[in-house]
């Protein structure tokens, strides 16, 4: 069985300053993992993902993460934040092979509110 | 722009009502799934569609919770009867799953939003 843990439930910060939301996974197989946001009363977007290859991804909005297999983490990044990227992150896994590897298991979401 | 759309988005009803929850997938998509998003839980997964069979329901309450698809453009999530505990936001996600493809994208609709009082 998977999981996901999230370290912080929310993440407060100022406007243009760094931002890293971190997520770490267990999993006994390889695995598939995924950023996805959440604004005010819509559903989840994908923001980035990792399937394999590079461990450095970058995702829209200007988010990067970054996959590190020995400390089985898969933290979010941005270089400087703006008020519009205040939103609920939510961290995701899925294996990476087989026929279960549609059930995505989520943390439990990290609030980030960006202040001026 | 093609998106899940879900009705209705918010939804309130006394214990015992039955309730039913609608999703129209992109057209196109071949996969559909069903979450429940608390604040004790977060997000589960209650049910997977691929070409509109169930694949999955194991997430989901089997005495009161059923799960369709009537037609490749609607899933429906039923709640019969609903209790208090069920209040939540459920949300509908599809995707198109290509032969050999190492996953599939799942698109999320706004949720519906439900009390049980």
């Amino acid at each position: 069985a998977q999981s996901v843990t999230q370290l912080d439930s929310q993440v407060p910060v100022f406007e243009e300053a760094p931002v890293e939301l971190r997520c770490n996974y267990s999993s006994s197989v390889s695995v598939y993992l995924f950023w996805y946001v959440q604004y005010p009363n819509q559903g989840l977007q994908l923001l980035l993902k990792y399937l394999s290859g590079s461990t450095l991804v970058k995702g829209i909005n200007g988010f990067e993460a970054e996959f590190n297999k020995s400390q089985t983490s898969f933290h979010l990044r941005k270089p400087s934040v703006h008020i519009s990227d205040t939103a609920e992150y939510f961290c995701a896994v899925s294996e990476g092979s087989g026929g279960s590897n549609y059930k995505l298991t989520f943390g439990k979401g990290t609030l980030l509110t960006v202040n001026p | 722009d093609a998106r899940v759309t879900q009705t209705p988005r918010h939804k309130v009803t006394e214990m015992g009502q039955e309730v039913t929850m609608r999703c129209q997938p992109i057209l196109g998509h071949n996969t559909v799934f069903w979450y429940r998003q608390t604040m004790m839980q977060g997000l589960e997964l209650l049910a997977y569609f691929r070409n509109r069979a169930p694949l999955d329901d194991s997430g989901m309450p089997k005495d009161r919770f059923s799960a369709e698809m009537p037609d490749a453009t609607l899933a429906t999530l039923k709640i019969q009867p609903s209790e208090p505990r069920d209040s939540a936001v459920y949300f509908c996600a599809s995707g198109l799953r290509l032969a050999g493809a190492p996953y599939n994208e799942q698109f999320f609709g706004p949720g519906t939003r439900l009390t049980v009082l």
